[in-house]
């Protein structure tokens, strides 16, 4: 069964600091997709980021940066010289394949990061 | 534009009550979702509809009916409200036949049931 685990419930950091979210990830589809949502305090999910299983590459956006190994199913976030607009919870998702191509997706349980001025 | 819309954003209602909370969305996407988010921050699927069609009904009581009109929206009707009901209900939609792009949520909808 497919199942997304982020073993960080909360983190605290000082702004300016380096930040690693961890993301590790169950499933059986040689297809799937990953994604990284924010969720700031105001509420609404925030699409950061998508990955399919045949892309290894890691990725860089700004101060955002995501490391993709499929052979340890992790697909971790990183956040360079955190910002305090950068509190919020994070969630990472797994998508199924269906039919091909995305299907339902499946959140891990969130870290909640605060960033401390 | 909001490309998916829910209304409304916020829901207090009293327990026994029957409510729905609507969605849609102008992405032109062929496939919509219902997911919960209990005051755990806990997010999961509960219906997903493609082309009108249920695709997927999670265990949910049979309480909750989506019910689809056109592929554009996707409602959310509750009968008999309970106090565990109370969450937070996102509405989503993708494009699944091209693989592409992300899923998109809307806002969210608070319901309160007291």
């Amino acid at each position: 069964a497919q199942k997304v685990t982020q073993a960080q419930t909360e983190i605290s950091v000082v702004e300016k600091e380096d930040v690693t979210l961890d993301c590790v990830y169950e499933t059986r589809d040689t297809t799937y997709y990953l994604f990284w949502y924010k969720q700031p305090p105001s509420g609404e999910l925030v699409f950061l980021i998508r990955r399919n299983s045949f892309d290894e590459q890691n990725e860089i956006s700004g101060r955002y940066s995501w490391n993709f190994q499929k052979s340890t199913s992790s697909f971790n976030f990183t956040i360079t010289a955190s910002q305090v607009v950068d509190s919020a919870v994070y969630f990472c998702a797994l998508s199924e394949n269906y039919g091909g191509s995305q299907g339902n997706l499946i959140f891990g349980k969130g870290t909640k990061l605060s960033v401390k001025p | 534009d909001t490309a998916v819309s829910q209304t409304p954003k916020y829901l207090v209602t009293q327990m026994g009550n029957d409510k729905s909370i609507k969605c849609e969305q102008n992405l032109g996407h062929d496939t919509m979702y219902w997911y919960k988010q209990d005051s755990k921050k806990f997010l999961k699927i509960m219906f997903s509809y493609n082309n009108k069609e249920l695709i997927i009904n999670e265990t949910v009581p049979n309480r909750f009916s989506p019910k689809s009109p056109d592929k554009a929206h996707l409602n959310l009707h509750i009968n008999s409200l309970e106090l565990g009901d109370s969450a937070v209900y996102f509405c989503a939609s993708s494009q699944v036949g091209t693989g592409l792009g992300g899923y998109t949520f809307g806002s969210g909808t608070r319901l309160t049931v007291v």
